[in-house]
């Protein structure tokens, strides 16, 4: 258990929907970060935040959607869905400074299912 | 950037030895390893800073040259558990604090009784 908390685990929604996927950091981190993994892809960066404030982007689409809130965890929404948004969505965190040197521990996942 | 890791697959014996490199186009700061099976987290094994050091525990080790942007992760005597797919991450020396870690697509390590 790396103590990062990811709700919901296994979502299935149709085309077009809207979704928010959330993730509690592990206690006493202040970045947060989300991948998105397809069918034999590798992780793909997202976006990164750190205290509330965006830090860093990848390859994150105009549809999503990120924030960081007060109490430090985080929500990805994924809007208008369409299918090949199918994939497996980490959220990470790491220690204080979010530095490159911090160790990265990930959450479960979440299992996102477009139909 | 993405990192690229080779061999994309390999397939072993126990007991027998396996070498996982991954090299980047761009400066880096760091190189993190991970073992992530399938539909699981990825697992975090070790983490390599500017500096040019080696760092190992137990029978996995990995060598970070920064001068060449490269990182090797060596398995010795493997073992079934090893089996699962090896990323590196990669931060790269931006000089300041936005920072992003960029994973390379992974090596399938099989390890076969």
């Amino acid at each position: 258990d790396s103590g990062v908390t990811q709700t919901p685990k296994h979502l299935i929604t149709a085309t077009g929907q809207r979704v928010t996927l959330r993730c509690s950091p592990r206690s006493g981190d202040l970045s947060v970060y989300w991948y998105q993994q397809s069918l034999d892809q590798g992780l793909q960066f997202l976006i990164q935040y750190y205290n509330g404030e965006e830090r860093a982007k990848g390859n994150i689409l105009e549809r999503f959607s990120a924030q960081q809130f007060p109490d430090l965890h985080s929500e990805l929404n994924l809007s208008s869905l369409e299918l090949g948004d199918s994939a497996l969505y980490f959220c990470a965190s790491s220690g204080r400074q979010g530095r490159p040197g911090n160790t990265i521990y990930f959450g479960e996942g979440s299992w996102l299912t477009v139909v | 950037q993405q990192p690229v890791q080779s061999p994309q697959a390999v397939i072993l014996r126990e007991g027998e030895d396996a070498v996982i490199n991954c090299s980047s186009s761009k400066a880096l700061y760091s190189v993190h390893w991970y073992r992530q099976k399938h539909g699981e987290a990825p697992v975090f094994l070790m983490i390599l800073l500017k500096g040019g050091e080696q760092k190992g525990h137990d029978k996995i080790s990995a060598s970070f040259n920064e001068k060449k942007q490269q990182s090797s992760l060596y398995l010795t005597a493997s073992q079934l558990s090893y089996s699962g797919t090896y990323f590196c991450g990669t931060g790269e020396d931006s000089g300041g604090s936005n920072y992003k870690l960029t994973f390379g697509k992974g090596t399938l390590l099989t390890v076969n009784p």
